[in-house]
């Protein structure tokens, strides 16, 4: 079936680098791509991953691995503003979003 | 720029009547989506329209809702009767092309069917 899979939570501390990964199951398969959601409020979008590799925007980086249907967003240097959640979702033949990540940040 | 505007934010009804969602999305953007929220289901795509054209409805949940977008700069989402399991955040979107283009999200209705 067409699904994403990522964690339901991590917990990170201030300063810290965290991970997030997704994986994604589906034929019709163009890129992926992350939104950050904060508690009350909309998605935003992140970066978007069409090739394999790494993608750097600022403190935030997303990696993509088509062979092994999977990827990932990387957050250095992290702030208590940080604390959101966070969504893969696969642009395709289908646009699904994964069921989100909730980042919490320890000070 | 004003970003994807929705309306109303905050909409509470009671079972069986109808609601109506509306989006303005940015202008340009040649693509539109709905979207629906809760905590058992996360982020769904309800449908999505390219210029002006329902290109996918899959995600509709049943014939209780329909969706048009009469011009580039307006759509409704409508509920029909509506239902308690209804409730939500129904969120618009627009983007340039559906792929790689980010999806510019509005701040979304937030829907309580007593």
């Amino acid at each position: 079936g067409q699904s994403l899979e990522q964690p339901s939570e991590v917990t990170a501390v201030e300063g810290a680098i965290v991970q997030i990964n997704c994986t994604y199951q589906t034929s019709g398969f163009y890129g992926l791509s992350w939104y950050q959601q904060h508690d009350g409020g909309a998605p935003t979008f992140l970066s978007y991953n069409a090739l394999d590799g790494l993608e750097e925007t600022g403190r935030f980086s997303s990696f993509l691995s088509r062979s092994d249907s999977y990827g990932y967003l990387l957050l250095q240097e992290l702030q208590m503003k940080d604390s959101a959640s966070y969504f893969c979702a696969q642009q395709g033949d289908k646009i699904i979003f994964g069921k989100g990540t909730r980042l919490h940040i320890l000070p | 720029d004003a970003g994807v505007i929705q309306s109303p934010r905050h909409e509470v009804t009671e079972m069986g009547q109808e609601v109506t969602l509306r989006c303005k999305p940015i202008s340009g953007h040649d693509y539109l989506f709905w979207y629906r929220q809760t905590m058992m289901r996360g982020l769904e795509l309800l449908i999505y329209f390219n210029n002006n054209v329902p290109i996918d409805d899959s995600g509709m949940p049943e014939d209780r809702f329909s969706a048009k977008m009469p011009n580039a700069s307006f759509s409704t989402l409508k509920i029909q009767p509506s239902e308690p399991r209804d409730s939500a955040v129904y969120f618009c979107a627009s983007s340039f092309s559906g792929g790689s283009q980010p999806q510019h999200f509005g701040d979304g209705t937030r829907l309580s069917i007593l």
